[in-house]
């Protein structure tokens, strides 16, 4: 079964761009959360989708936000880039209304210029 | 919020060598995940434990949740064993859904 899927792997964009990640969980599963990784802050939570709802954020400016599909995938989506933003964003699934354990996707490598 | 902090930081081995990674919770925690981070970024999954012992292959993690530590073994390292190791808990308390707290992470390097 395929796993975690993100697009696009890499990007550039600058200063005051904004920038839509997409991630398509495992087949079945309903949740969806979404990740950042820098060498500064290490991995942080942005937010929690489940059946298209918004149930956990993360302490990031309004700039970042997301939406889930109603076929589970998910995007998230940062305006006005920052050069802070550049960063690894990962995006997890998990199969049940609760947790449980996550599997993580490859990553969508974001510079800002 | 719940604190996780890994030992040690950074560790060295000659290929063979055994070694044991070491994750410290603050609070009680419903969910604990063991992860290796690839050279490409992404986050491979080792263990799903909140609590008990599971083993696999080379690889076995201990959690032991009413003292909040969970320990990871690897035996017989092998250079492609070298990466980072991260521990991840949810905490157990509040409402958690997706959210994962990740400790710092452990680089491991194992030479031939």
């Amino acid at each position: 079964k395929a796993g975690v899927t993100q697009t696009p792997r890499y990007l550039i964009k600058t200063r005051g761009q904004q920038v839509t990640l997409s991630c398509s969980p495992i087949s079945g599963h309903r949740s969806v959360s979404w990740y950042q990784q820098t060498p500064g802050q290490g991995l942080q939570f942005l937010f929690e989708y489940f059946s298209e709802t918004q149930r956990n954020k993360g302490n990031f400016p309004g700039r970042f936000s997301g939406r889930q599909f109603s076929n589970s995938r998910s995007e998230m989506n940062v305006s006005t880039l920052e050069l802070g933003d550049s960063a690894l964003y990962l995006c997890a699934s998990s199969s049940g209304m609760h947790t449980g354990e996550l599997f993580f996707g490859e990553g969508s490598r974001l510079t800002v210029l | 919020g719940i604190q996780v902090e890994q030992s040690p930081p950074d560790l060295i081995l000659q290929e063979g060598a055994n070694s044991t990674l070491r994750c410290n919770f603050s609070d009680s925690v419903n969910n604990l995940q063991w992860f290796h981070q690839n050279p490409w970024g992404q986050l491979i999954n080792l263990f799903y434990i909140p609590s008990g012992t599971k083993q696999n292959g080379r690889l076995s993690a201990t959690t032991v949740a009413t003292e909040r530590y969970s320990l990871l073994y690897i035996s017989s390292s092998q250079t492609t064993d070298s990466g980072v190791y991260f521990c991840a808990v949810e905490d157990a308390g509040g409402t958690s859904y997706g959210k994962l707290t990740f400790g710092q992470g452990t680089i491991l390097t194992v030479h031939p």
